[in-house]
């Protein structure tokens, strides 16, 4: 089953506006969230990625959040841009399951309209 | 830079046929996976390898086997495509350091196969 689900599916967004996508996780051995941004004909790239023992991580326009008690933690993008039109994917890692260690949510597709 | 190249971008191959889809990192990374990316569903983990011949089933292997020969490249094969396996399969590599789970994968730019 999905390890780990994500929404919204798709997202359209107003330039200058924020965008939010969420996910939520079960396994409690999850240590390590990163998220990953897709442009088309292009393959996935690490965006921003945070651990359990901080609640906020900010880099740039890009901030996750990070909810322990609820499994739950967020993208959010400030001041979205046409640029960041793109497909984001939240990820839970863990190293109990070995190199196989690293599940992803179903993506988002965002489009951030000028 | 990290840099993992998938030999074909597109793919158009017949019912039946044996597929080969190839990958080469050049960052000696000791890891390296195969996934299938299909809308609504994201990416799906098909085979990893942590090293030279060394393979790991992932979530939806059947109909597929691998090859790792040498550490820099990594193999997708289907043994007789059908049309339920179209869709963008991507590589991505790592390198194995404790802790596992802060290393980044760095993925291909994929390989969009269509099955007829």
């Amino acid at each position: 089953q999905q390890q780990v689900k994500q929404s919204p599916q798709s997202l359209i967004v107003q330039k200058g506006g924020i965008s939010i996508i969420n996910c939520a996780y079960e396994n409690t051995a999850f240590d390590y969230f990163p998220w990953y941004q897709q442009f088309p004909g292009k393959g996935p790239a690490l965006l921003i990625a945070i651990r359990p023992d901080v609640s906020e991580k900010k880099e740039g326009r890009f901030t996750i959040s990070f909810n322990k008690s609820a499994k739950q933690f967020s993208l959010h993008i400030m001041d979205s841009q046409p640029g960041d039109s793109a497909t984001y994917f939240c990820a839970a890692s863990t190293d109990q399951t070995g190199a196989n260690n690293l599940f992803f949510g179903t993506g988002t597709r965002l489009t951030v309209i000028p | 830079d990290v840099k993992v190249t998938q030999s074909s971008r597109y793919l158009v191959k017949r019912t039946g046929e044996k597929v080969f889809l190839e990958c080469v990192q050049d960052m000696d990374h000791e890891n390296m996976f195969w996934y299938r990316q299909d809308p609504g569903l994201g990416l799906r983990l098909i085979y990893f390898s942590y090293d030279v011949k060394m393979k790991e089933k992932g979530d939806i292997p059947e109909g597929y086997s691998v090859s790792r020969e040498k550490k820099e490249r990594f193999s997708l094969i289907l043994e007789s495509a059908s049309t339920n396996q179209t869709s963008m399969y991507l590589c991505a590599s790592r390198y194995q350091q404790a802790p596992y789970s802060n290393q980044p994968q760095h993925f291909g730019d994929g390989t969009r196969l269509s099955i007829l």
